[in-house]
């Protein structure tokens, strides 16, 4: 079975904080993403990327950035973290190729920040 | 570009109840379709999906059909049971592209 795992189920951070949401996944996927869930809104895209060290921008890209120096690895970085950055954060991966590609998720990251 | 419209919620229903989540989209190309399940405390986990027009997935008791002519893939279960409380996505993932378009959710919950 596909795995994968986010480093914190639950954090709190402070307005202003850099803060650093990994993922791992340990089924050799190209594929991995980041979205950010909010009630009402469903799942939106932050960033994806389909390489080690290639990355494309989603829909909501404003305010965070990330890096994936490992194939395995997918790092969301808030630069600064604000009030309208709480959310539930899930990380996703998938093979390489375009149409039926099934997304496995991980359990997400619930983030406030304060 | 590509969206999906699914029902609001939340929908309460007791145990043994028929199921119907109704999802319309909208698509420039030739997408595929997913319906995503999200239990209490839990990501996102796929429940079913079908990859070209008429197709039916289907799994867990749960079905939904591609409908081409009426852009539509409506999840139905027929007998639905407490541990089906979760929150349902539709999604689709246009043949040209990596990422889902995700609709807003439903919230269902169904009681003994």
């Amino acid at each position: 079975d596909v795995k994968v795992t986010q480093s914190s189920r639950y954090l709190v951070k402070r307005t202003g904080e850099k803060v650093f949401l990994e993922c791992v996944q340990d089924m050799d996927h190209e594929n991995m993403f980041w979205y950010r869930q909010d009630p009402g809104l469903g799942l939106r895209l932050i960033y994806f990327s389909y390489d080690v060290k290639m990355k494309e921008k989603g829909d909501i890209p404003e305010g965070y950035s990330v890096s994936r120096e490992k194939k395995e690895r997918f790092s969301l970085i808030l630069e600064s973290a604000s009030t309208n950055q709480t959310s539930m954060y899930l990380c996703a991966s998938s093979l390489l190729g375009r149409r039926q590609e099934t997304q496995y998720f991980g359990p997400g990251t619930r983030l406030l920040v304060l | 570009g590509d969206s999906v419209t699914q029902m609001e919620g939340p929908v309460t229903l007791s145990e043994e109840a028929f199921l119907t989540i109704n999802c319309t989209y909208t698509a420039t190309g030739y997408p595929s379709l997913f319906w995503y399940v999200q239990y209490p405390g839990e990501g996102l986990q796929l429940l079913l999906k079908a990859t070209k027009a008429d197709d039916k997935g289907s799994n867990k008791g749960f079905e939904a059909t591609y409908r081409k002519e009426t852009t539509s893939f409506h999840l139905e279960k027929g007998s639905v049971q407490v541990s089906d409380s979760a929150v349902y996505f539709c999604a689709l993932k246009d043949s040209n592209d990596y990422k889902l378009s995700f609709g807003a959710g439903t919230t269902v919950t169904v009681r003994a």
